[in-house]
């Protein structure tokens, strides 16, 4: 079946713009992550959606960053006026939800602000 | 304290040998394991997963787990260069969220 996807694969933006990701889970999960890898570091959690409940949202490093979700499904993250420190590859995963299930991710939109 | 630590490498093997990734966590209550395969320039691929004390074998692979020293370890064997990639360890934590270790470098050399 068909795996996680995320648009645009790529992202130039100019610093002060603001940006939408999108994240389209595996058909039937109903839990959505958002996580983030900056160049040469690990990745770091942002948000976990349960349906369209954001139960965790400790990891969105300001109120600049936003996430929805809607009809349990399709995932947006919004970065308001982009900073040069939001370049990096958002990374969206998704998984049935139970407690021991495994995470699948997507490809990754990589942003770059300039 | 990093809550998920693993050595960064480059952990460089022969072909066909034994690599061993390692990885310990800090969080005692931990309940969930995992091992992904990230390629450069790629998202992370789910190898494995283990919840129990102990071993679990797919194919290659070999996870292996013990929650009283707080470790946990990748054994591939039969070692082949399209293995080479960045291996990440990742814990369950708390909501669910995974909590990654920075990676460690697999060179397989023919």
């Amino acid at each position: 079946g068909a795996g996680v996807s995320q648009s645009p694969s790529n992202k130039v933006t100019e610093k002060g713009k603001d940006v939408e990701l999108r994240c389209d889970p595996i058909s039937g999960h109903t839990a959505l992550y958002w996580y983030r890898q900056s160049l040469g570091q690990g990745l770091e959690f942002l948000i976990y959606f349960q349906g369209n409940s954001a139960p965790d949202k400790s990891g969105l490093p300001s109120d600049r960053f936003s996430a929805e979700r809607t009809g349990g499904s399709v995932s947006t993250l919004t970065i308001q006026r982009t900073q040069q420190e939001d370049s990096a590859v958002y990374l969206c995963a998704s998984s049935r939800g139970a407690l021991f299930d495994e995470q699948y991710f997507g490809p990754g939109t990589r942003l770059t602000v300039t | 304290q990093k809550e998920v630590e693993q050595n960064s490498g480059p952990l460089s093997v022969p072909e066909g040998a034994i690599a061993s990734l390692n990885c310990t966590y800090s969080d005692r209550g931990s309940q969930s394991f995992f091992w992904y395969r990230q390629y450069s320039g790629k998202s992370p691929e789910l190898i494995m997963s283990i919840y129990s004390n102990g071993d679990k074998e797919d194919g290659r692979f070999t996870a292996q787990l013990n929650k009283a020293s707080q470790y946990v370890s990748l054994l591939i064997r039969d070692s082949q260069p399209s293995d080479s990639a960045t291996y990440l360890c990742a814990v369950k934590g708390g909501g669910d969220k995974l909590i990654f270790g920075t990676g460690t470098r697999l060179q397989v050399f023919p």
